[in-house]
């Protein structure tokens, strides 16, 4: 059965640095999401991508926040400079329409020292 | 504000019991999910629902439009059901038509 995979699973980094967090969602989908959960809270939505474009976002997901598809399978989120208080597990989704159900990806947790 | 409210926020049980878990929302919606969250965080999804009810083995899931509210029922409870479930919803009226809202999670452990 198809699903989302990301990776890497855990990420650790150092406060101000860079980090890209990858995706592949399933083959035949064409929206794609990154959402985080904060310890102990709730899932929070951040992004929503379609036709290579930005369809939404909120207001959590600011200038340092980028995604993208460099490729016909990857859907990547970047950190430009991470802070504390960005660690958070980071999940990856995609839908075949935008009224689709959500597949959701295992999840990369991030950890900011 | 659009909002989602899930009850009971922590629920134990023993094994072979019925279960309910509720969720509740503030404006009309276009879809509901059920998800699953298991210990080490991944997300499941067990249902989307607009209307109605759904059911897939021992799990089922209803809607009403009208009171705004949706339940999870799981029969015959198990230990392997104890996990984290979460409702999420998505709100037409917003502008946000694809990005989902979610509940708090109801924390679920079903004694052997």
């Amino acid at each position: 059965e198809p699903e989302v995979t990301q990776t890497p699973s855990h990420q650790v980094t150092q406060m101000g640095q860079e980090v890209i967090l990858r995706c592949v969602p399933i083959s035949n989908h064409l929206y794609f999401y990154w959402y985080r959960q904060i310890l102990g809270q709730k899932v929070e939505f951040l992004v929503s991508f379609y036709n290579n474009e930005i369809s939404e976002k909120s207001e959590i997901f600011d200038d340092q926040f980028s995604v993208e598809r460099p490729d016909g399978s990857n859907f990547t989120l970047k950190i430009r400079s991470t802070k504390l208080e960005d660690s958070a597990m980071y999940f990856c989704a995609s839908s075949g329409s935008s009224y689709n159900e959500q597949f959701f990806g295992p999840g990369t947790r991030l950890t900011v020292l | 504000k659009n909002e989602v409210e899930q009850s009971p926020q922590n629920l134990t049980a023993q094994e072979g019991e019925f279960i309910t878990i509720n969720c509740s929302y503030s404006v009309g919606i276009s879809a509901l999910h059920w998800l699953q969250q298991h210990p080490g965080g991944g997300i499941v999804s067990l249902f989307m629902l607009s209307s109605g009810k759904k059911k897939h083995g021992r799990l089922i899931a209803t809607i009403n439009i009208q009171e705004k509210h949706s339940s999870l029922h799981i029969t015959a409870s198990h230990p392997r059901d104890s996990a984290v479930y979460i409702c999420a919803v998505r709100f037409p009226l917003s502008g946000s038509a694809r990005q989902l809202t979610f509940g708090s999670g109801t924390q679920l452990t079903v004694l052997p």
